[in-house]
């Protein structure tokens, strides 16, 4: 199974600031990854889909990158409605597997 | 507008079994693979299974595999999630999501309690 390890598990930020979190693969996922953004008592929301494609209605304040094994998620200019919890997902092979999350919370 | 609509969660014995069904509206269900996540209480997220659109293969999480099955319906549009054998750690919030290039569209949930 390919394994999914964000960093950090938790970032605390200010609004304004320009916050990245990394996604390594345990082995080559290619370009097959999405990520995901969650609010608490709400469903995920897809906001990447293969590693750089941003998803219809999301802000262009957020921007993804990178192929194989190593992929960033990066959030320029944090706003209010950003302080949440950050997954990515390989869907290059099965079982399809999700990193364990990112919370950015409010510094 | 897409709607996914879960139902049939509750609170099931270990050991115990449930049908979880998702309705689908808004979009041509037949022309998506649809999947079931899974989030345990304060956890993150669990793919647990996925079913081609047409229905022919299926895929399954490790920790599911040989309990759980995944079918769907596409005249009813609808996906379900038979559940068998139960487990305490099978409790959370179960989803329903369509894939697309990454799960574009999810339900609100459904939540599954194991305990006795």
């Amino acid at each position: 199974d390919i394994q999914m390890t964000q960093s950090p598990s938790t970032l605390s930020a200010s609004v304004r600031d320009r916050v990245t979190i990394t996604c390594r693969a345990s082995q080559s996922v290619s370009n097959w990854l999405a990520w995901y953004q969650q609010k608490p008592g709400k469903a995920p929301k897809l906001l990447i889909y293969t590693a750089s494609i941003l998803e219809s209605g999301v802000p262009s304040r957020f921007s993804a990158s990178g192929s194989g094994t190593e992929f960033t998620l990066t959030i320029s200019g944090l706003q209010p409605d950003d302080f949440a919890t950050y997954y990515c997902q390989q869907y290059d092979s099965y079982p399809w597997t999700f990193g364990q999350g990112t919370t950015v919370e409010i510094k | 507008e897409v709607q996914l609509v879960e139902s049939g969660g509750g609170l099931v014995q270990p050991g115990g079994s449930l049908r979880l069904s998702c309705a689908a509206s808004g979009f041509t269900f037949s022309n998506y693979a649809m999947s079931w996540v899974r989030q345990a209480p304060g956890k993150g997220l669990e793919w647990v299974s996925t079913v081609t659109d047409s229905g022919d293969r299926t895929y399954y999480g490790d920790s599911v595999r040989g309990r759980f099955t995944i079918s769907r319906d596409n005249s009813k549009n609808t996906l379900y999630l038979q559940m068998n054998s139960l487990r305490a750690a099978d409790t959370a919030i179960y989803y329903c999501a369509k894939f697309r290039l990454g799960f574009d569209d999810w339900g609100q949930g459904t939540l599954v309690t194991v305990s006795s």
